[in-house]
């Protein structure tokens, strides 16, 4: 069975750095896609950007500058760092597998959510 | 970007009701659209992909329809732990991926 556990740090001031892993369970990367897609409190869902086992990344325009995806094969992990945030990046933070062919473009597997708070 | 418009924003029901929610693409993407559910505090659950395919282990309560712009997702005799809060996404274009809005079902 096919599980996405994550972390990293929760409360972060302006201008820091938000960074956060998840580790897949029960898969190998190769095949799919793994995305963070993040959810403002009391809003809807965005995605931030996809990154596949060869390490070949897609990123949201609007959060491109400020965005880095990376994988580790070896521990069958990926990241997702996030610079320059404001108050406008509060939110939950999910990681997804991304499944383009046996699902049509879908998520089927989600992390359980990381809650990130900036604040001064 | 490819716009998703989801309608209506909440509807409140009963146990036993049918529940309909229309996703609009602001441009055809054929059968790109996925459904999720999404319980107060929880991850998002994929519940339909290809506009009507069932993911595997989900009720046959619903059901999902449609095609180019237009999408309807339908809960067929509602249980308690319908009550939640469902999206559309569209994956029409492979790496600029949008979800609509959001409809909360709530109880009547």
């Amino acid at each position: 069975q096919v599980q996405l556990q994550q972390w990293g740090a929760g409360l972060l001031k302006p201008s820091e750095t938000l960074s956060l892993t998840c580790a897949v369970y029960g898969w190998s990367f190769s095949g799919y896609y793994w995305s963070w897609i993040r959810q403002p409190p009391g809003k809807g869902l965005e995605c931030i950007g996809e990154i596949n086992h060869s390490g070949s990344t897609s990123y949201n325009p609007s959060l491109e500058s400020r965005v880095t995806i990376s994988v580790d094969m070896s521990k069958n992990q990926f990241s997702l760092k996030m610079n320059s945030v404001t108050a406008a990046d509060t939110a939950v933070y999910y990681c997804a597998r991304y499944c383009i062919d046996s699902c049509w473009g879908a998520f089927d597997i989600w992390g359980q959510g990381t809650m990130v708070t900036v604040s001064s | 970007d490819i716009q998703m418009t989801q309608s209506p924003s909440s509807v409140a029901a009963s146990v036993g009701d049918r529940v309909t929610i229309t996703c609009r693409a602001s441009q055809d993407i054929g059968s790109w659209l996925a459904w999720y559910q999404q319980h107060q505090g929880g991850a998002p659950k994929l519940l339909i992909f290809a506009a009507s395919t069932l993911e595997s282990g989900v009720s046959s309560r619903f059901t999902g329809s449609g095609s180019g712009t237009v999408f309807t997702l339908t809960i067929n005799s509602l249980q308690p732990e319908d009550f939640a809060t469902y999206y559309c996404q569209q994956a029409n274009s492979f790496f600029s991926l949008t979800f609509g809005g959001g409809t909360k079902v709530e109880m009547k």
